[in-house]
């Protein structure tokens, strides 16, 4: 069993919707969690840092983490074409500096 | 400010030969990552030096691959005798390294790597 799971889509919206990207992991003793997203041959960007359960927001962008499920989501308002890229989720032990991510999900806003 | 700058962009090389790859990190970042992302796939972490400690180099899939970082800046990520397989991208990324707040990791774009 991977470490961390992600569905890959792709997944394809018209622009306004709300998004909704989601993780499970495995480990229990992960305690930080991200959100990168990646525009086609870029190196991944941060978009939302949280290290605790419950939601935090961050303009168009809600990440949410629910430790009891192992489940997070990053939700994405008013989606706009721009945010298609392919988003990857990242987590990590509270001690240690080795970070595990998703495999990444490729989301298409459609104008 | 620079990002992270990784070299070569792009690498065509036959199996067999050794390669190189090179990041040059955000300057006063002290903790450095090299991930390998397959096509279509996650980050697949490979290792991690942070200042002066002894690099976690757990994620190295095989005794053909090794890195080093000298000064505490530059890194190299040496492939030798490579495989089809290891055909992917390279990302290196750098951090402040400090407590929480400051492993923001930053990426560069990475070297994509082919092996023939």
């Amino acid at each position: 069993q991977k470490e961390v799971e992600q569905d890959p889509g792709p997944l394809s919206v018209p622009e306004g919707a709300i998004v909704s990207l989601n993780c499970t992991y495995s480990n229990s003793a992960f305690q930080y969690f991200m959100w990168y997203r990646q525009y086609s041959r870029k190196g991944p960007e941060l978009l939302m840092y949280t290290y605790s359960s419950g939601n935090k927001e961050d303009g168009r962008f809600t990440a949410q983490v629910d430790k009891s499920s192992k489940y997070i989501s990053l939700f994405i308002r008013d989606s706009q074409p721009s945010d298609s890229a392919t988003y990857l989720c990242a987590m990590r032990e509270y001690n240690f500096n080795k970070f595990y991510f998703g495999s990444g999900t490729k989301l298409n806003v459609k104008p | 400010g620079a990002g992270v700058s990784q070299s070569p962009s792009n690498k065509v090389t036959e199996k067999g030969k050794d390669v190189e790859l090179r990041c040059d990190p955000i300057s006063g970042h002290t903790a450095l990552y090299w991930y390998r992302q397959r096509l279509g796939q996650g980050l697949e972490f490979l290792i991690y030096f942070q200042g002066n400690s002894a690099p976690d180099k757990s994620g190295l899939p095989s005794d053909r691959f090794s890195a080093e970082r000298t000064g505490g800046s530059v890194s190299t990520l040496t492939i030798q005798r490579t495989q089809q397989e290891d055909s992917a991208v390279y990302l290196c990324a750098s951090s402040l390294g400090g407590g929480v707040g400051q492993e923001t990791q930053y990426f560069g774009p990475g070297t994509r790597l082919l092996v023939l």
